[in-house]
């Protein structure tokens, strides 16, 4: 049973235009969200987080809009660039200090094309 | 300057044997975390440690058991290895809880091949 899931596996946008990244979950406890970054080879980046109190996050290119009511989030990378190519996952936690770990999607593999 | 390290990074071994991943973290967090990544590519949670006290333990096989010997560690100790324990094994870390935040801050993973 599938508490976050990214339904695009992959993604292909042109550098300088926008990335957008999707991700729904269906455990209405969760109330922390986070997008991660993955190159090959390495371990997860954190790249940026919302709480569910707020509905958008901004951190340079990147954006995370929150839409509590469809249990939807989405991650906006503008401009995008060649180095962004790699698999982002989005993760959700729960009340309770993160003790139940972090439930993660599948990935959405970004690629960048020059 | 690692924030959060593995060893080893490749762990190759045969079926029956018993190995161990170590992992350390230098960001002064309280809570760490054990990750397995499956064939299917999905990160899902083994074991979260917190002050050397395991928290949960997520329907994991007792031959996986994770060691911590100090805040900075938590070793995950693999007895009787199957083959479907091939998988990359994440580390990861998790500071004081803050309100609104549970960040964690992965490490680079350990790839084992049971054979």
């Amino acid at each position: 049973d599938q508490q976050v899931k990214q339904n695009s596996p992959s993604l292909s946008v042109q550098e300088g235009r926008i990335s957008i990244l999707n991700c729904d979950y269906t455990n209405s406890m969760f109330d922390y969200f986070l997008w991660y970054k993955k190159y090959p080879a390495e371990g997860p980046t954190f790249l940026i987080s919302i709480s569910s109190i707020k509905d958008k996050n901004e951190d340079g290119r990147f954006t995370v809009f929150l839409n509590k009511s469809a249990k939807h989030l989405s991650l906006h990378i503008v401009p995008s660039q060649p180095g962004d190519s790699a698999v982002y996952f989005c993760a959700a936690s729960a009340p309770g200090g993160g003790a139940d770990g972090l439930t993660f999607g599948k990935g959405t593999h970004l690629i960048i094309q020059p | 300057d690692t924030a959060v390290s593995q060893t080893p990074k490749y762990l190759v071994t045969q079926m029956g044997n018993d190995k161990s991943i170590k992992c350390e973290q230098n960001l002064g967090h309280d809570t760490m975390y054990w990750y397995k990544q499956d064939s299917k590519k999905f990160l899902k949670i083994m074991f979260s440690y917190n002050n050397k006290e395991l928290i949960i333990n997520e329907t994991v096989p007792n031959r996986f058991s994770p060691k911590s010997p100090d805040k900075a560690h938590l070793n995950l100790h693999i007895n009787s290895l199957e083959l479907g324990d091939s998988a990359v094994y994440f580390c990861a870390s998790r500071g004081t809880l803050e309100v609104g935040t549970d960040t964690q801050y992965f490490g680079p993973g350990t790839r084992l091949t049971v054979l």
